[in-house]
């Protein structure tokens, strides 16, 4: 089993609609919690970082950590043409430095 | 904006031959990591360093080593390039200390042939 496990997708929506990405991981120790956008054929940016768990909202994009259920999601809200990209969820805990354990990533396309 | 730039965007090499990519930041990190992603299987650690002449093996670092002779600096070399080598590879870097995100390259195609 993978410590951290993301649906590859891909996942369709339409414009405007409210999109949901999330990861599961089994390391409780896992403390800093990001996600990670990727559009085609370039690096990966940073999008959202929380620390423990709880909400953290960014404009259209929303982040939750859910410890106790080893849970972290994503949402875009009014998703756009323009977060069409695959998106990456990362995790790494106190005590390391800063050494990332990512999740495959989840394709998204929003159509018109 | 911490900027991490690779030197090449493609390259397309034959078997047997001897590789270096390249990746340079701007920022005064700490860390420098290397990946290669691959479809279905994500973003796998080569190598990464914390500091300068440090080295420390990823997950998959048979058949590459690495070089940080400089801070800012931070060389992957495929040794003798095959054909399983052929992936997009990734420099990322990060603040020392714990929990920082990393900022990453654009990323190198390289070809194999």
């Amino acid at each position: 089993q993978k410590e951290v496990e993301q649906d590859p997708g891909p996942l369709s929506v339409p414009e405007g609609a409210i999109v949901s990405l999330n990861c599961t991981y089994s390391n409780s120790a896992f403390q800093y919690f990001m996600w990670y956008r990727q559009y085609s054929r370039k690096g990966p940016e940073l999008l959202m970082y929380t620390y423990s768990s709880g909400n953290k909202e960014d404009g259209r994009f929303t982040a939750q950590v859910d410890k106790s259920s080893k849970y972290i999601s994503l949402f875009i809200r009014d998703s756009q043409p323009s977060d069409s990209a695959t998106y990456l969820c990362a995790m790494t805990f106190t005590g390391t430095a800063s050494k990332l354990t990512f999740g495959t990533g989840t394709r998204l396309q929003v159509t018109l | 904006d911490v900027k991490v730039t690779q030197s090449s965007r493609y390259l397309v090499k034959r078997t047997g031959e001897k590789v270096f990519l390249e990746c340079v930041q701007d920022m005064d990190h700490e860390n420098m990591f290397w990946y290669r992603q691959d479809p279905g299987l994500g973003l796998r650690l080569i190598y990464f360093s914390y500091d300068v002449k440090m080295k420390e093996k990823g997950d998959i670092p048979e058949g590459y080593s690495v070089s940080r002779e400089k801070k800012e600096r931070f060389s992957l070399i495929l040794e003798s390039a095959s054909t399983n080598q052929t992936s997009m590879y990734l420099c990322a870097s990060s603040l020392g200390g714990q929990g920082w995100g990393y900022t990453f390259g654009s990323g190198t195609r390289l070809t194999v042939v």
